[in-house]
This record gives C-alpha cells, structure tokens and sequence, in this order.
C-alpha cells in the first residue's frame, strides 16, 4: 500500500470548517484513500473513503485531487467531539488486507 | 456503536500468564482483523481470519494465536505474557463485496504487571 504523509497536529475552533491534508504521492491507479479516526482510546472509527470522485456523507467530506497525490478531509462545522487522532490510508479495495496505520493528524478542536 | 464486540474491556494479568480476547464481529461479515495498539508502537496489525480460515499474518508474535469459529466469532490468544504486551487490542470486521471497509470493536486493554 503506498505511503501518506499528514501534519502531526492541527488546531480548529469550534463551528468552524476543519480541512485536514494527507499526501500520497505514490498512489496507485487502484487504490482507495480511507479516512478513520481515533478518539481517545477508542476504537478506530470508519469516517469516508474514495477513489477519485468527490465523496461526501453525514460525517465528511473528501477532496481527492485530480492527480490524485493528496487529498483532504473536511468536517464541515467541527465540535468538541470531533477532537481525535485522523488517520489517512491508500489501500486495495476488495483485496482483504489490513489497514497500515501511520501517526495521523491530531486534530484539537478549541472553543 | 460498530456493531463489533469485543470482550472483556480491561484485562489485568501477570507475566508469564495466558489470556484470551474474544470478538464478535458484525452480522453477516466474514473477516476478522486483530490489530495492536502499543504507546511506542501505533496501531499493528495482527491477523486476519475470513471464514474460518487464516488470511494474512502481521507482526504477530509466536506466542499469541488466533481463531475464528464456525459462528464467526474470534478469538486472540496470548500466552507467556511480557510487560511489552500491555497494549489495547482491537477487533475488526468487513463484509465481503462491500468494500471490504473495516469497522473496529472498542478494544481490549490488556496490562501485564
């Protein structure tokens, strides 16, 4: 699976748009990008995932560019909750194989 | 909520101990991952389980096993246990033909003293 690159950290206020960046310049022509966050200790949780087309669903939305080397997850109006650890993955679909974590970004959300 | 469960929450032991971690994933979906949280190590990946049968192995030490059951059920086994082994253990589990996306149980967390 190709490797990303995200900030470490990034601060938000609440209410506001939060726009989180990943690079992935080695991508592959069949490979997806996943986004997943972590709260605290808790399970990691499935946020969005697409593969060149724009996606969007109740939690976010994904930007993939149309070279597909980055890509950015937005939270449209960020809250308290949304403080967590956003992990950014490329894999094969369909193939069964595991998610290959990196740091992520740590997103805190501030009032 | 995931739909995957994961049993039991915390997990208190000694070296040299043997534990079992059970995960039961969600309704109708076939394939169990296992992964590895550690402070240093981030989040590992384990084993995997489709059906029953072994998918794909991690760094997965010698002395832990898993299993999937005929019910879809799993369980991790780690035995001989080492400080190094205190760790928040999770379960996953995807349906096939769905895009094989993982959603993950609450964790384990597993202290060794």
């Amino acid at each position: 699976d190709a490797k990303t690159t995200q900030p470490p950290s990034m601060d938000c206020a609440e209410g506001r748009a939060a726009n989180l960046p990943c690079n992935h310049s080695t991508i592959s022509g069949n490979e997806y990008v996943y986004w997943y966050r972590q709260i605290h200790s808790q399970g990691p949780q499935y946020i969005i995932h697409g593969l060149k087309n724009n996606e969007t669903n109740e939690m976010a939305s994904l930007i993939i560019t149309e070279d597909r080397k980055s890509s950015t997850l937005i939270l449209p109006h960020a809250t308290l909750r949304d403080t967590a650890v956003y992990y950014c993955i490329v894999r094969v679909n369909n193939a069964g194989n595991m998610l290959t974590f990196g740091g992520g970004t740590r997103l805190m959300v501030k009032p | 909520d995931s739909g995957v469960t994961q049993t039991p929450k915390h997990l208190i032991t000694a070296t040299g101990q043997r534990v079992t971690l059970r995960c039961s994933p969600r309704s109708g979906d076939l394939s169990v991952y296992w992964y590895q949280q550690s402070l240093d190590q981030g989040l590992q990946f384990l084993i995997q389980y489709y059906n029953g049968e072994e998918r794909a192995k991690g760094n997965i030490l010698e002395r832990f096993s898993a299993q999937q059951f005929p019910d879809l059920h799993s369980e991790l086994n780690l035995s001989s246990l080492e400080l190094g082994d205190s760790a928040l253990y999770f379960c996953a589990s995807s349906a096939p033909g769905a895009g094989d996306t993982q959603y993950f149980g609450p964790g384990t967390r597993l202290t060794v003293l």
